[in-house]
């Protein structure tokens, strides 16, 4: 199984809500990561966990808050979000967190702030 | 830091003609080299990967060549099909370029 599924695939959310994105795999991989991709641009590396700890921490806005409450799951916690939120939010995982290892990319959720 | 620059999009092809996306890259160690494609309102996938300098990476009829001389990972194909028509990134670890989109017509 070489699948990394996300949910919601499509969520709409005011600027006053609260809502989560879900990732889950299950390859045994023990790197996840989030990205957040703008329509036409690359992919853009918002948070890294390994070994279920948060590893990096790309100067992501608080309104923002991942969570990984075991080595299969990985949550994106959303509160207060700006229209400029909007974008496609990728999951991927990685056997390890390292410069050799081959990313495993979900669908993405496509986000609408309203 | 690690950075990839990947040539402008977007290239437009008609079907069976031979395709190169130029990536350069610029690395500290020795990092893997990667190409993934995105298909319209999907994730990424893997295309290719090479590990180590001179090794080629191919899959689907896409091939590139890990130049550590030249610091460049281009990829071609000999004859694309409507069917490849994505973007395309180069990717090396958590760097990113910028995409290529790739239209084929008939």
């Amino acid at each position: 199984d070489t699948e990394v599924t996300q949910t919601p695939k499509h969520l709409v959310m005011g600027m006053t809500n609260k809502k989560s994105l879900k990732c889950e795999q299950h390859m045994g991989h023990r790197a996840m990561y989030w990205y957040k991709q703008k329509a036409k641009k690359p992919p853009e590396l918002m948070f890294v966990y390994s070994y279920e700890k948060l590893s990096i921490n790309e100067s992501v806005p608080s309104r923002f808050s991942p969570e990984c409450p075991n080595s299969s799951l990985l949550n994106l916690h959303l509160h207060a979000l700006q229209p400029e939120d909007s974008a496609l939010y990728l999951c991927a995982s990685s056997q390890e967190e390292g410069l050799t290892d081959t990313q495993y990319f979900g669908p993405g959720t496509r986000l609408t702030v309203l | 830091g690690d950075s990839v620059t990947q040539m402008e999009g977007p290239v437009t092809l008609s079907e069976e003609a031979f395709l190169t996306i130029n990536c350069t890259y610029t690395a500290t160690g020795y990092p893997s080299l990667f190409w993934y494609v995105q298909y319209p309102g999907e994730g990424l996938q893997l295309l290719l990967k090479a590990t180590k300098a001179d090794d080629k990476g191919s899959n689907k009829g896409f091939e590139a060549t890990y130049r550590k001389e030249t610091t460049s990972f281009h990829l071609e194909k000999g004859s694309v099909q409507v069917s490849d028509s994505a973007v395309y990134f180069c990717a090396l670890s958590l760097a990113f370029g910028t995409g290529t989109q790739l239209k084929v017509e008939l």
